[in-house]
Formats: structure tokens, sequence, C-alpha cells
């Protein structure tokens, strides 16, 4: 099946700071990737809708100008979490849409992020 | 808004037992249904899925039938294994969208 990456796994951050997170299908073109947040025993939040070439979709209450996303190539987007704070630290995860492959989303592991 | 609601885990069984995890949906319209496994470690991956009312989704000896009467999607499986240990989500989409709405997980343990 088809295989989407994320870098880094897993991330520690000082408050302030702005932490980027890749994510990169890595057999397939993604025309749309989604990245998603998720918290302990809790659903996968959609934060935004990424096309490549264009600006991103973000849901409701998710803040564009904290959550810079950019969808550069149709294989990789990046999620910059800028100016993060302690109540930013979540479980990002992104998907990948791709190229006539109807009904099916490909999910990468997931990027732990720690901001102490 | 639309929305998935699965049972509360986590779940614990022996290997060979009867596995069902419940899932139900709020939703305008005919959306497609789906189940995803989550494996540790790993990203989530689709198990099985359904478009239409009455269709029956199956894979690696899991199924779920779309029941738009009861607004339900429910996983079984007959005979769990140890490798069937993993977080299952629910989720729906509507009208060809590729945007996904999850259930909370249900995580699923399979004791020798």
């Amino acid at each position: 099946g088809a295989v989407v990456s994320q870098h880094p796994s897993w991330v520690i951050c000082k408050s302030g700071t702005s932490v980027k997170i890749e994510c990169r299908s890595l057999d397939f073109q993604a025309t749309t990737m989604f990245w998603y947040r998720q918290f302990p025993k809790q659903s996968l939040m959609l934060m935004a809708t990424s096309n490549e070439g264009s600006k991103a979709t973000y849901e409701q209450g998710v803040e564009k100008d904290k959550f810079l996303i950019n969808h550069a190539s149709l294989t990789l987007s990046t999620l910059t979490v800028t100016s993060a704070h302690p109540e930013d630290s979540s479980f990002y995860i992104c998907s990948a849409h791709g190229t006539g492959r109807a009904y099916e989303q490909y999910f990468g592991p997931g990027t732990r992020l720690t901001v102490t | 808004g639309d929305s998935v609601t699965q049972m509360e885990g986590p779940v614990t069984l022996s290997e060979e037992a009867f596995l069902t995890i419940n899932c139900t949906y709020t939703a305008t319209g005919y959306p497609s249904l789906f189940w995803y496994v989550q494996y540790p470690g790993e990203g989530l991956q689709l198990l099985l899925k359904a478009t239409k009312a009455d269709d029956k989704g199956s894979n690696k000896g899991f199924e779920a039938t779309y029941r738009k009467e009861t607004t339900s999607f429910h996983l079984e499986k007959g005979s769990v294994q140890v490798s069937d240990s993993a977080v299952y989500f629910c989720a729906l989409s509507q009208g060809g969208s590729e945007k996904l709405v999850f259930g909370k997980g249900t995580k699923l343990t399979v004791n020798p």
C-alpha cells in the first residue's frame, strides 16, 4: 500500500519557539493532504485541508496564523506551529489523498509535540 | 454537524473470542462509512468501508454492515487474534468529500 511518512516522530520544544512538521507521500502523488490533531483518549480532529499549490483551508476554530501549512509539492506538506505554547502539546497526524484513489486516505504515523 | 459515536474502551478479550465494537453516526444524507485501525507505532490504516445502505464491508475477518435504519456500522470479528490488538476508529465522509469525521477510537487488547 501507499506510504506516508512524518518527520520528526517526536519533538520537544520550548515555549515561544516554532516547530515544523513534515508530511511526505513516499510512493504516490498527493493532491490533497490533511492535518489532524489528536488529544489523549480523544478523536482525531481535522485542522486543515492542504491542496498542492494553493492556500490551506482551515477548520472552524483553528488559528491559521498559528498553524502554518504549506503544500509546496505533490509529495510534501508541512505544518509549522508558530510561537508554540504548552497547550499546543498534542499528537499531530497527517494524511494524504492520492490522485485516482477514491474513498481512501493514507495516514502518517504521527508526530508527538511537547512544548515545555 | 456530522458526528460519530463509538463504544468507549478499552476492550480486553481472550484469543478466539467474538468481537463487537459499536459505532453509530449522525449525518445528513447518505455518508460513506469506514473503519480504520491503528497498530502500535503505526499510522491509521483503512480496514473496511461501505458506501451505501446495506453494504457490508469486510477485510481480514472483520465485517461491518451499513445500517441506515439504525444509523450504525458495528465492527465484528468472529475469532480475534493477539495480532488484532490495536485502536479502532469508526469514521464517515459525506458526498464524495475526502474529509473524514472520526469517532474517539476504541482500544482493543487481545490476550493469548
